[in-house]
């Protein structure tokens, strides 16, 4: 399983756009990227997955670079409520199932 | 949305003590997860199941059971309960969806204390 790497820690002002980066140099083609966010006092939330290119949502969109090792979550116009862990993950397809989650990326957004 | 209801939402147990935490989900996914949240480890695969009477094993599994009674009921189970489980747990639920059509749905956690 590819391990995946991202900044303990980012701040932004309230509207902002802000870029999650998260690195996965051993991915390999069978593996999908998710990312899940989690505010205080909740559990994981789905954001977003992709598997190449770019894919967006209502919520965010998700770029990967063409060799897949990087991936980047962008959320536009960050408010109060975006506070929260961010956590990229990345694991086969047929183990979709089972996600294994490291520390994330911790957003402080400030009004 | 999904909904994934946890029971108890905290719980003080003492060392030695049997505790279960029971985990329901309305939403007729086939897979359900345990997962215990520490300061630094970010979430860990306890145990999880893809039906009812199957049972998986996780990343952290020693010192906890689980049983999966039915597809809604997923519970953990610590018969001699220790300090070190002292944790946050999340219990969640999934469908079986295609390559990369797998969203994990959480409930809202119980806390455990274990003096």
């Amino acid at each position: 399983l590819a391990k995946t790497t991202q900044p303990p820690s980012m701040e932004a002002y309230e509207g902002q756009e802000v870029n999650v980066s998260c690195s996965h140099t051993n991915i390999a083609t069978s593996e999908y990227i998710y990312w899940y966010r989690q505010v205080p006092h909740q559990g994981p939330q789905f954001i977003i997955q992709g598997y190449k290119d770019y894919v967006v949502n209502e919520v965010a969109s998700l770029f990967i670079s063409a060799d897949r090792k990087l991936s980047t979550l962008s959320l536009p116009w960050v408010s109060l409520r975006d506070a929260a862990v961010y956590y990229c993950i990345v694991t086969a397809s047929n183990m979709g199932y089972k996600l294994t989650f490291g520390t994330g990326t911790s957003l402080l957004v400030d009004p | 949305e999904a909904a994934v209801t946890q029971s108890p939402r905290n719980k003080v147990t003492v060392t030695g003590g049997n505790v279960t935490l029971s985990c329901r989900q309305t939403n007729s996914h086939n897979y359900m997860y345990w997962y215990r949240q520490d300061t630094g480890h970010g979430l860990r695969l306890i145990h999880y199941s893809y039906g009812a009477g199957n049972l998986q094993i996780g990343d952290v599994p020693d010192g906890y059971k689980a049983t999966r009674t039915t597809q809604e009921d997923f519970f953990l189970l610590l018969e001699l309960a220790s300090p070190s489980q002292t944790s946050l747990y999340f219990c969640a639920s999934s469908t079986t969806g295609g390559a990369g059509q797998n969203t994990l749905y959480f409930g809202a956690g119980t806390r455990l204390s274990v003096l």
